[in-house]
């Protein structure tokens, strides 16, 4: 059974790059999008970066110009990083495996599905001064 | 961008009562839609995927409809294990972005 086991550094001061790392224990890359999900104090969960096993990289668009992800295919484990942090990045963020793909019927219609099945334990990162 | 509105933001129910959750999409597009189940504490569980198939090990309680823009899942009657805070997800193709909805917390009444 896959998990993924996430680390980093739990407390940053603003200005600084937040750098989490996320394993891939017990399955592949190959086949996936690899995301970063985070979730600041009692509020919901914002989606942040996606990667795929070939290198291909998609960010959400508020957080493009500070984020950077990427992987190691030959340890099965993927990156994120975040520059210049705020106290607007104190959250908890998770890692998950995103399956990605489209059914093709006889009626012509192609849609998309997209789901994360398996997620980390989480990371609490805080940026305080 | 796509954003996802669910609806309400809490439900009060009792054990055993029906609970229906609604997500609704800015726009409709042609993607299905994924609900995940959230505990303090915990990291989110995929409990429904394509709007309406429910995740590996997910009980028949819990059930997923809809298409375009309006998505429900539906709790037959809940369980004490039921409680939490729920999200529905879709990504849309092009540029390829994935939105959560703002969750809907069902508490006990």
């Amino acid at each position: 059974q896959v998990q993924l086991q996430q680390w980093g550094a739990g407390l940053l001061k603003p200005s600084e790059t937040l750098s989490l790392t996320c394993a891939v224990d017990g399955g592949s890359l190959r086949g996936f999008y690899w995301s970063w999900i985070r979730q600041p104090p009692g509020k919901g969960l914002e989606w942040i970066a996606e990667i795929n096993h070939g290198g291909t990289t998609n960010y959400n668009p508020s957080l493009q110009s500070r984020v950077t992800m990427s992987l190691d295919t030959s340890k099965s484990l993927f990156s994120l990083n975040l520059t210049s942090v705020t106290a607007a990045d104190t959250a908890v963020y998770y890692c998950a495996r995103g399956l990605f793909g489209r059914y093709y019927y006889d009626s012509g219609t192609t849609p998309s599905y997209y789901y994360m099945d398996v997620w980390g334990k989480g990371t609490t990162v805080t940026v305080s001064s | 961008e796509i954003l996802l509105t669910q609806s309400p933001a809490t439900l009060s129910l009792s054990p055993g009562e029906r609970a229906t959750l609604s997500c609704r999409a800015s726009q409709s597009v042609s993607s299905f839609l994924a609900w995940y189940q959230q505990k303090p504490g915990q990291a989110p569980r995929l409990l429904i995927y394509d709007s309406s198939n429910r995740a590996t090990g997910i009980p028949a309680r819990f059930s997923g409809s809809g298409s375009g823009t309006d998505f429900t899942l539906t709790i037959s009657s809940l369980e004490p294990e039921d409680f939490a805070v729920y999200y529905c997800q879709q990504r849309r193709n092009w540029p390829p972005v994935v939105t959560f909805g703002g969750g809907t917390k069902v508490e006990i009444k």
